[in-house]
């Protein structure tokens, strides 16, 4: 399967403990997307990277929040000290952003739950 | 200015018969609007997109109908069946490779 592909996919942590959450993207897209989706909500956006750029951040995207791209490859967020209102679905999307395609990709998401 | 709305936010149709959903939007920055399918437990699908330079695009049973000038887009899905029940998401980007704006989507169910 060559899709976006997301670690874990899910997750039970207990308010205050850190979380780190992995996506691989399509191979060779340039671009990668981090959403996060509550139940009967659309996506929001997080944050996005071009290679291992960091280009634009969310105002959703709190201190607790770090998203990094090291080889501009795979893709980790890390949610510290995590809150009851971090539960959520945490989507990673990809695209090839070069002249034209916007066409993102979505993968299966990571499930979070604080307890 | 960024918001997307959809209506409705549920939708049961007869299979056989169609579906309609719509979007509206207001920031004239947009330029692409993608329609996405989610099922449970799943990350959303693309399903068909669209940019302003037109008014329509169809891809199998699936029609965007485009309104630049009200700033309404459409998915139309002809012949419903059971296995298009999903939540449906319109959204919209100003810029390639920009992040999306998402609609609060709509609950599908198509009875058998």
């Amino acid at each position: 399967d060559t899709g976006v592909s997301q670690d874990p996919r899910h997750k039970i942590t207990k308010r205050g403990q850190n979380v780190t959450f992995r996506c691989d993207p399509i191979s060779e897209h340039n671009r990668l997307y981090w959403y996060r989706q509550t139940l009967g909500q659309g996506p929001e956006f997080l944050t996005y990277f071009q290679n291992e750029a960091q280009l634009e951040k969310s105002r959703l995207l709190s201190d607790r929040f770090s998203a990094e791209r090291p080889k501009g490859s795979f893709s980790t967020l890390e949610i510290q000290r995590t809150e009851q209102g971090d539960s959520a679905m945490y989507l990673c999307a990809s695209s090839l952003a070069l002249w034209g395609p916007y066409e993102q990709y979505f993968g299966p998401g990571t499930r979070l739950t604080v307890t | 200015q960024q918001q997307v709305k959809q209506s409705p936010q549920s939708l049961i149709v007869q299979k056989g018969g169609i579906s309609i959903i719509n979007c509206a939007y207001e920031n004239t920055a947009f330029d692409y609007f993608p329609w996405y399918q989610q099922f449970p437990g799943k990350g959303p699908a693309l399903l068909i997109a669209i940019r302003p330079d037109v008014s329509e695009k169809k891809e199998g049973r699936f029609t965007i109908s485009f309104n630049k000038s009200a700033k309404q887009f459409s998915l139309h899905i002809m012949d419903s069946q059971p296995g298009d029940s999903a939540t449906y998401f319109c959204a919209a980007s100003r810029g390639y490779g920009q992040n999306f704006v998402f609609g609060p989507g709509t609950r599908l169910s198509v009875l058998p």
